[in-house]
């Protein structure tokens, strides 16, 4: 089974402008999750989606969201871009048959605010 | 609020053992996950306690205490390749996860 995916796995922006970032969940799980990992920091929750509904919701500016599609893909904008918007952008998916807990992490979207 | 605190790092030597401690306050509990992340890389997942005692999963075991709000990793044999950060992350009432930190552990040989 194919695992999550994440693109594009590297972006550089500059400062006001807005990025999209991608997810596709492993096959069958229907909840993604959204983190921002920053060099020394924990991860920090973004949002959660669940059949196309946000589930839950971190303490993040309203300049970042996201949405689900029909077939679980997930996406995330930040719109007006911030040089301590730099960071590591990590999705997770869950909800397997047996496992719904355990949140299964894509390689990352490793975002450069210049 | 809630809290998860483990240490921020940890130095053992390759072939040794090596506990992880993880202690959390959080509204409700639905279960404790430790996972390993590799620099530069995304974290994997590594066990899921949600009741007491230990679980053992080849040369890593955790266990789980509710009642202390206390958890542990522990390594066994360790490798160079071990050298990564442990991040504990507890569900809590909403079943959303809680994530600590993470612990830096260097192996050295």
């Amino acid at each position: 089974k194919a695992g999550v995916t994440q693109t594009p796995r590297y972006l550089i922006k500059t400062r006001g402008q807005q990025v999209t970032l991608s997810c596709s969940p492993i096959s069958g799980h229907r909840s993604v999750s959204w983190y921002q990992q920053t060099p020394g920091q924990g991860l920090q929750f973004l949002f959660e989606y669940f059949s196309e509904t946000q589930r839950n919701k971190g303490n993040f500016p309203g300049r970042f969201s996201g949405r689900q599609f029909s077939n679980s893909r997930s996406e995330m904008n930040v719109s007006t871009l911030e040089l301590g918007d730099s960071a590591l952008y990590l999705c997770a998916s869950s909800g397997g048959q047996g496992d719904l807990e355990t949140q299964y992490f894509g390689p990352g979207t490793r975002l450069l605010v210049l | 609020g809630q809290n998860i605190d483990q240490p921020t790092e940890m130095t053992a030597t390759e072939g040794a053992i090596v506990q992880i401690n993880c202690t959390y306050q959080t509204s409700g509990f639905n279960g404790l996950f430790w996972y390993q992340q590799h620099a530069g890389e995304a974290p994997t997942f590594l066990s899921y306690n949600v009741l007491d005692g230990l679980e053992e999963k080849g040369r890593f075991s955790s266990f789980l205490s509710r009642s202390k709000g206390y958890s542990y990793l522990l390594l066994k044999e360790l490798q160079m390749k071990d050298s990564a950060s442990y991040l504990c992350a507890v569900m809590d009432s909403n079943y959303q996860l809680i994530w600590g930190a993470g612990t830096k552990l260097i192996i050295k040989p």
